[in-house]
């Protein structure tokens, strides 16, 4: 079955580490995004590619890089300049920009500072 | 600028009630709105989407919503609640070639 896997389901991360999540699909779709899910704010954007090589920023990229070298993977890192990094990562694809359907999510990364 | 208003952050019904979600939607452009539904620490799910076909729309498990242009409103109702709908809810707008914005959520909770 084609769909979005994020690994790790659950992240610890200790204090000035960077940290990778990962985002896999086999959906031969375009464009892949991440999003930032926080109690009572609902999903703010991190960053989006919608093509391979290319990314852009989203609503709150600060503290987080991106790469997209293959069509099926996007990567996002944590880094230690991210302030409050502790939430509830969700990627998420789309067959192109233009999203008419909708996107596809993968089921999440709950990343834990300690 | 796309932006979209959940007017309620939580809702709580009985079992068998009707449920009614409302949302309130921003947009420069003439806008595709979803639905999209999330049982805790899971992914999202979408329930349904209007991209400017018929403003009635009928989605998964029983909702649907209906796009008003003139209230900017895109409500999600469902006749007869269930214990299974006990989940977080997004209303999303999308305009342009733009990424969807999300509303902050709306808690349901039903009630045996």
């Amino acid at each position: 079955d084609g769909g979005i896997t994020q690994s790790p389901k659950y992240l610890f991360r200790k204090e000035g580490q960077n940290v990778t999540l990962s985002c896999e699909q086999n959906l031969n779709h375009d464009a892949m995004y991440w999003y930032r899910q926080d109690p009572g704010q609902g999903l703010r954007l991190i960053y989006y590619s919608q093509i391979v090589n290319d990314f852009q920023k989203g609503d709150i990229a600060e503290g987080y890089s991106v790469s997209r070298e293959k069509k099926e993977s996007f990567p996002l890192t944590v880094t230690s300049a991210q302030k409050n990094p502790t939430a509830f990562y969700l990627c998420a694809s789309s067959p192109t920009g233009q999203a008419k359907g909708g996107y596809t999510f993968g089921s999440g990364t709950r990343l834990t500072v300690v | 600028a796309q932006s979209v208003t959940q007017l309620d952050s939580h809702v709580s019904v009985s079992e068998g009630t009707p449920v009614l979600l409302r949302c309130n939607y921003s947009s420069s452009y003439s806008p595709s709105l979803f639905w999209y539904v999330q049982h805790p620490n899971k992914g999202l799910q979408l329930l349904l989407k209007y991209t400017s076909a018929a403003t009635l729309v009928k989605g998964i498990n029983g909702f649907e919503a209906e796009f008003k242009k003139s209230e900017t409103s895109f409500h999600l109702t469902k006749p007869s609640a269930h214990m299974s709908d006990a989940a977080e809810y997004f209303c999303v707008v999308r305009g342009g070639n733009t990424p969807l914005v999300f509303g902050k959520g709306t808690r349901l909770s039903v009630i045996a």
